[in-house]
């Protein structure tokens, strides 16, 4: 039978607006979050990270904030540049130990010239 | 330092046949996890390994299964493939115990007829 794709939201900026990427968790008891990027063709690129025990980490252009009480996770991208186009992933690891993630469905983020 | 290496790169079998995918870590990683991608599903975590044993386990059936060897290096191998095995297959690999940066290769994207 025909298999249904998981339909990803999308966000479209204009280049050099700041974009603002927005993911729920479902584990609360995740104790450490990584966010990707994925261009058609390739595999996931680590953009940035963030443990429990902190709510804001800040990278080159990159900005993730935690928000542990309601399970947010968001990504914010300063000055959006075409390059930035891709899938955006966050993804929570188990609590258990070791490195298992769990992936969010994705936002397709389209920059316009 | 090289990344993440899968080989092959693409591979088309058909079904009841069976397939071993490879990966090399990025040197000096001591973890290595497989992760599926499809348009259905998503990104979903198959197990992961570290100094040669299964830490962690996903929620896939036991044609799926795995190794690692001493210099890290890691393969998949799956059994009697169904058509719904067909999938971007993602290697990752993590500096230590976790949790921790994963890398991704490239991946395997393997067709099943």
């Amino acid at each position: 039978g025909e298999s249904v794709g998981l339909h990803l939201p999308t966000l479209s900026v204009q280049e050099g607006d700041n974009s603002i990427i927005n993911c729920a968790y479902s584990n609360s008891a995740s104790d450490y979050f990584i966010w990707y990027k994925q261009e058609s063709g390739k595999g996931p690129q680590f953009i940035i990270d963030i443990r429990s025990n902190m709510d804001k980490r800040q990278g080159q252009r990159v900005t993730v904030l935690l928000n542990k009480t309601v399970k947010h996770l968001s990504l914010q991208i300063a000055a959006t540049q075409p390059g930035d186009s891709a899938v955006y992933f966050c993804a929570e690891n188990d609590t258990g130990g070791g490195n298992k993630l769990t992936f969010g469905t994705g936002t397709q983020l389209k920059v316009e010239l | 330092k090289a990344g993440v290496t899968q080989t092959p790169r693409y591979l088309i079998k058909t079904r009841g046949q069976q397939v071993t995918l490879s990966c090399s870590p990025i040197s000096g990683h001591r973890s290595v996890s497989w992760y599926q991608q499809t348009p259905g599903q998503g990104l979903q975590f198959l197990f992961e390994y570290f100094s040669e044993t299964q830490r962690n386990k996903g929620n896939f059936p036991g044609r799926f299964s795995g190794r690692q060897f001493s210099n890290s290096r890691s393969e998949m191998n799956v059994s009697t493939l169904e058509l719904g095995d067909s999938a971007l297959y993602l290697c990752a690999s993590s500096i230590d115990r976790g949790p921790d940066i994963q890398y991704f290769g490239a991946g395997t994207r393997l067709s099943v007829l």
